[in-house]
């Protein structure tokens, strides 16, 4: 069973920068997480759901995408041999002010199977 | 990006009873990438239904899903108290979306 935890969340000042972390466990040998694709979702004080960004494995390519809302702000990479995926997140805004959740993404059937627990953020002067 | 929109904001029903909850996409969306997800609070997201219609791991059978084009439906059938809590619809797509809930309240 995949299991994910994230680390890294707290307060920071409008205008800065912090970097979450999600390490992963739990992968096998056949179902590599060099071969998983990532996301990362976020959610808002007493809000709904916001899907941030993905990063797939470096077999599908590597590559990223995200939300509007944090194009060209926030930032997801991988570390394949320490199985953790990163979100750099700069130019806070206040409304960056979430729970962020790591999930893996399961390929072929398409949907979030494994969540991480949540970390808070705040940003805040 | 597809705008998805769920009905009722709040439902509150007896335990034993059925749910019904709707999901709207702005355009028409290939079936399998429409997932369901519940959450406590507090807690993160449990995946329901994936593919419209396909039960995830662990899932009782009281859940089902279905639906086609840009109306889909999660269905609870016999309701229980720890059904209680908001219910996302994801559409996995070019730009991922989730709709923006339904408040689920056994009483």
């Amino acid at each position: 069973e995949v299991q994910l935890v994230e680390s890294g969340g707290s307060l920071a000042r409008p205008g800065g920068s912090l970097t979450l972390s999600c390490a992963a466990s739990g992968f096998t040998f056949s179902d590599p997480f060099s071969d998983a694709w990532m996301g990362w979702v976020r959610q808002a004080p007493g809000k709904g759901l916001e899907w941030v960004g993905r990063i797939k494995s470096k077999r599908g390519g590597g590559t990223t995408d995200y939300a509007a809302s944090v194009k060209g702000r926030f930032t997801i990479s991988r570390d394949d041999s320490e199985n953790t995926v990163y979100l750099r997140m700069s130019s806070l805004r206040a409304e960056d002010s979430a729970v962020y959740f790591c999930a893996h993404i399961r390929l072929v059937e398409w949907f979030l199977e494994s969540w991480g627990q949540g970390i808070l953020v705040t940003v805040s002067s | 990006e597809i705008v998805l929109t769920q009905s009722p904001g709040t439902l509150s029903l007896s335990p034993g009873a059925r749910a019904a909850l709707s999901c709207r996409a702005s355009q028409t969306v290939r079936s399998n990438y429409l997932a369901w997800y519940q959450q406590k609070p507090g807690q993160a997201p449990r995946p329901l239904i994936y593919g419209t219609s396909i039960r995830a791991s662990g899932i009782p059978d009281r859940f089902s899903g279905s639906g086609s084009g840009t109306d889909f439906t999660l269905t609870i059938a016999r309701l229980e108290p720890e059904d209680s809590g908001v219910y996302f619809c994801q559409y996995y797509g070019v730009s991922p979306s989730f709709g923006q809930g339904t408040k689920l309240e056994i009483k």
